[in-house]
């Protein structure tokens, strides 16, 4: 089946620092990315969608210049949270979606801003 | 009001039980509906793709009513390893996404 694969699994960064979060489709071209943020107990809440070669488009209330989306390949897409402060600190997944393929999802980045 | 809305529980049950779950959904427009599961610190997996007919796969059955906008998740006899949080999930058909229910959270007891 497919596989996605993200990483790092998890990271601690200190505050003011920048993060870098990997999701690559592994046996399938994924013509769509998103991006997932979870605070404790809450839901998955959308942040972005990306597409293959064009601009991600960002939900409302996320700052684009601050998570940084970029999606170069039909097989990777990367989200870099720049001048990460505490408040950052969560679970981050990615889910892609090819042809043929639905949504899988990665394992999940848990970011912790020291 | 929450796109989608459900219960947050926790339902706390013992091992051999049925346990029902709910999941409202305000976008009468949306076309494909999911049950998924997610444990602790854990992406979530799909546990099972919800049809207007209504299916069935093991314990689990998932029913939708596109007229009343609601969605529910039967387990019978449940397990100590269903303990898990469950999303209803809703594809509104929108560029692929998914809108995400809050979770219900499922504690089954020995």
């Amino acid at each position: 089946g497919a596989v996605v694969s993200q990483h790092p699994s998890w990271v601690i960064c200190k505050s003011g620092t920048s993060v870098k979060i990997e999701c690559r489709s592994l046996d399938f071209q994924a013509t769509t990315m998103f991006w997932y943020r979870q605070f404790p107990k809450q839901s998955l809440m959308l942040m972005a969608t990306s597409n293959e070669g064009s601009k991600a488009t960002y939900e409302q209330g996320v700052e684009k210049d601050k998570f940084l989306i970029n999606h170069a390949s039909l097989t990777l897409s990367t989200l870099t949270v720049t001048s990460a402060h505490p408040e950052d600190s969560s679970f981050y997944i990615c889910s892609a979606v090819g042809d043929n393929y639905g949504y899988t999802f990665g394992s999940g980045t848990r970011l912790t801003v020291v | 009001r929450k796109e989608v809305e459900q219960d947050p529980g926790p339902f706390n049950v013992p091992e051999g039980a049925t346990v029902a779950f709910n999941c409202t959904y305000s976008n009468s427009a949306s076309q494909s509906f999911f049950w998924y599961r997610q444990d602790c610190r854990k992406e979530p997996k799909l546990l099972m793709s919800v049809y207007s007919s209504g299916n069935e796969d093991g314990r689990f059955t998932a029913q939708l009513n596109r007229a009343s906008q609601y969605i529910s998740l039967l387990i019978r006899d449940s397990k100590l390893s269903d303990s898990a949080t469950y999303l209803c999930v809703v594809n509104t058909g929108t560029g692929n996404m998914l809108t995400f229910g809050g979770g219900t959270r499922l504690m089954v007891k020995p």
